[in-house]
């Protein structure tokens, strides 16, 4: 079955603190993945892509097939990093659809 | 050029009650779906649509209806709403499976 599993409700950091927000999936094939944010009262909106292989706004996130993960990370947190950050899986089939892990909560103290 | 765009932004609903949640986008995509967000539960899919009058389940979708007449538009239609529905529903839009999804702003729904 596909499935993205993200362990963590909520991870609280300080400014400066490196981040790694942990996203593990289940899927039978390539697995296409995506990291969304959501900051306060904003829609979300795609943070990364692992096909693209960039960093924006300072995080990475490396595709791991043998450990099917894909852990998002930043060196240094900033506090305009507070947001909601869901890992997505393709649900494959040329449909469109996404599959949603549960969503982590960051917070970034000052 | 305004994206996806989601109305209404906040409504309550009584039990047993209908309303349409209306979702339109503006960049010609192809696919579109309705997912809602529960604390803990992250986004699900409710429906989908690859295309105008193409449309197909997705993991959440009873006591939900959609159409798509147009390109444009994917409605939600809520039949007789349930307290259970109580939720923020998301609409969005995209040209593919491995490409950006682009998000409305949400509808926040309350059944009571």
């Amino acid at each position: 079955a596909q499935r993205v599993t993200q362990p963590e409700k909520l991870l609280s950091v300080f400014k400066g603190a490196p981040v790694e927000l942990k996203c593990n999936y289940s899927y039978s094939g390539s697995p296409e993945l995506f990291w969304y944010v959501q900051y306060s009262r904003q829609r979300l909106q795609l943070l990364l892509r692992h096909i693209s292989r960039e960093s924006i706004k300072g995080f990475t996130a490396d595709l791991n097939k043998g450990e099917t993960s894909f852990h998002l990370k930043k060196p240094f947190a900033q506090e305009e990093d507070s947001a909601m950050y869901y890992c997505a899986l393709s649900g494959g089939g040329n449909t469109g659809k996404l599959i949603f892990g549960q969503g982590t909560t960051l917070q970034v103290k000052p | 050029n305004a994206g996806v765009t989601q109305t209404p932004k906040f409504q309550v609903l009584k039990t047993g009650q209908s309303m349409t949640l209306q979702c339109a986008q503006d960049m010609n995509h192809e696919y579109m779906s309705w997912y809602r967000q529960d604390p803990g539960m992250g986004l699900r899919l409710i429906h989908y649509s690859v295309g105008a009058g193409i449309t197909d389940q997705g993991e959440v979708p009873n006591g939900y209806n959609v159409s798509r007449s147009t390109t444009e538009d994917f409605p939600l239609r809520l039949l007789s709403a349930a307290p259970s529905q109580t939720s923020v529903y998301f609409c969005a839009s995209s040209t593919g499976t491995a490409v950006t999804a682009f998000f409305g702003q949400g509808t926040r729904l309350t059944v009571v």
